[in-house]
């Protein structure tokens, strides 16, 4: 079975701090992605990874950057949260680009 | 500005009954069109893809229909139990399925 973990569950920041949401794949996929889903929008994308370095931006990449540097690890970074990062942030991963993502469980952001 | 468009934003259906979920799109290069099934505090994870060469598609009791001229596919569930209540995202993309577009969601909810 493939898994996708995600570090935390629930994050609660303050404006202004930066913020590093951690993803993990256990089945070498190639792609992995950030996503952060909001009521009444679904889900968007904000960055993918097709490579290791390799990052491209999505549909809402404003306020954040990414990282990867192992295969098996993609990072979402907000170097300086804000209230309207409040959100529910989703990773998947896949194995190419013709292959079903696959969903880690989230992690909800709080920030106050 | 939402590229694939879903509808309704909640459904309540009996248990027995037949769930039909609406999606429009804008884009006509898109090639691929899947559907996501979320249970509360889970990721989404595939349901069921269709391409746009066939006009349906079924999976036991999960039927995609796609009419290319209209722009528009549907997610029928029959004989549909309270177990299928989640919420579901249709999405879609090109040239792979790399960069999914999602619809709004629809939280289903059956009654037994």
């Amino acid at each position: 079975d493939v898994k996708v973990t995600q570090s935390s569950r629930y994050l609660v920041k303050r404006t202004g701090e930066k913020v590093f949401l951690e993803c993990v794949q256990d089945m070498d996929h190639e792609n992995m992605f950030w996503y952060r889903q909001d009521p009444g929008l679904g889900l968007r994308l904000i960055y993918f990874s097709y490579d290791v370095k390799m990052k491209e931006k999505g549909d809402i990449p404003e306020g954040y950057s990414v990282s990867r540097e192992k295969k098996e690890r993609f990072s979402l970074i907000l170097e300086s949260a804000s209230t309207n990062q409040t959100s529910m942030y989703l990773c998947a991963s896949s194995l190419t680009d013709w292959d079903e993502q696959y969903f880690g469980p989230g992690t909800r952001l709080t920030v106050t | 500005q939402q590229q694939v468009k879903q509808s309704p934003q909640s459904l309540i259906v009996q248990k027995g009954g037949i769930s039909i979920i609406n999606c429009a799109y804008e884009n006509t290069a898109f090639d691929y069109f899947p559907w996501y099934q979320q249970f509360p505090g889970k990721g989404p994870a595939l349901l069921i893809a269709i391409r746009p060469d066939v006009s349906e598609k079924k999976e036991g009791r999960f039927t995609i229909s796609f009419n290319k001229s209209a722009k528009q596919f549907s997610l029928h569930i029959m004989d549909s139990q309270p177990g299928d209540s989640a919420t579901y995202f249709c999405a879609a993309s090109e040239g792979g399925g790399s960069r999914l577009t999602f619809g709004e969601g629809t939280q289903l909810t059956v009654n037994p």
